[in-house]
């Protein structure tokens, strides 16, 4: 069964900084990763999907990698802002359509 | 597009009664999911579909649970009878239906069972 693993679980920091937040997966047969931000008691909003054949995305100040040898992806936030404050929950699908998630980055960016 | 809709955002019952939870999905979509969300297991996978067909149940907890879809734009997951472990925020998602597809999640819906 596909465990994914999201460290660390909770992270503050100022605002201004740069700052990545890592998922790994054990199973790397992998056909895409898909990044989410989850609002307190909203819904998940997909910031970025990367193939099993692409290595980066990029949208905006951020930049989403995958290394699927070694079963890790990583989320760069550049510059961040208090607007960032959120859940970043990293899933990885295979076979079938369904994902996989991790149980999430809870994320505080003081002003 | 509206997106995909849940309805009722928030529902509270008590234990034994029947909870029915619905889901429209994004039009054109022709994968829906049904996650349930808690604290202590983070999200998990219930049901899902494919062409309105299920296609993998296996995360459904038990035959309390059962979900439908009798059209491409219409789902329901019924809870009967309902007990407090069920209490969780469920959600629904829909896809293109492909292995590369993105997920698009509706806003959930928060039961609490008392």
């Amino acid at each position: 069964k596909q465990e994914v693993t999201q460290i660390p679980a909770a992270l503050s920091v100022p605002e201004g900084e740069n700052l990545v937040l890592n998922c790994s997966f054990t199973d790397s047969a992998i056909y895409n990763l898909q990044w989410f931000r989850q609002d307190p008691g909203k819904g998940l909003t997909s910031l970025l999907l990367i193939q099993s054949s692409q290595r980066e995305q990029t949208s905006g100040r951020l930049n989403a990698s995958l290394d699927k040898s070694s079963g890790r992806s990583t989320l760069y936030i550049a510059a961040s802002q208090p607007g960032d404050s959120a859940t970043y929950l990293c899933a990885v699908q295979h076979s079938g359509y369904a994902l996989n998630f991790g149980k999430g980055t809870s994320l505080l960016v003081t002003p | 597009d509206a997106g995909v809709i849940q309805s009722p955002r928030h529902e509270v019952t008590e234990m034994g009664q029947e909870v029915t939870l619905r889901c429209k999905p994004i039009s054109g979509h022709n994968s829906l999911f049904w996650y349930r969300q808690t604290m202590m297991r983070g999200l998990e996978l219930l049901i899902y579909f494919n062409n309105n067909v299920p296609i993998d149940d296996s995360g459904m907890p038990e035959d309390r649970f059962s979900a439908k879809m009798p059209n491409a734009s219409f789902s329901t997951l019924k809870i009967q009878p309902s007990e407090p472990r069920d209490s969780a925020v469920y959600f629904c998602a829909s896809s293109t239906g492909t292995n590369t597809g993105e997920l698009f999640f509706g806003e959930g819906s928060r039961l609490t069972v008392l």
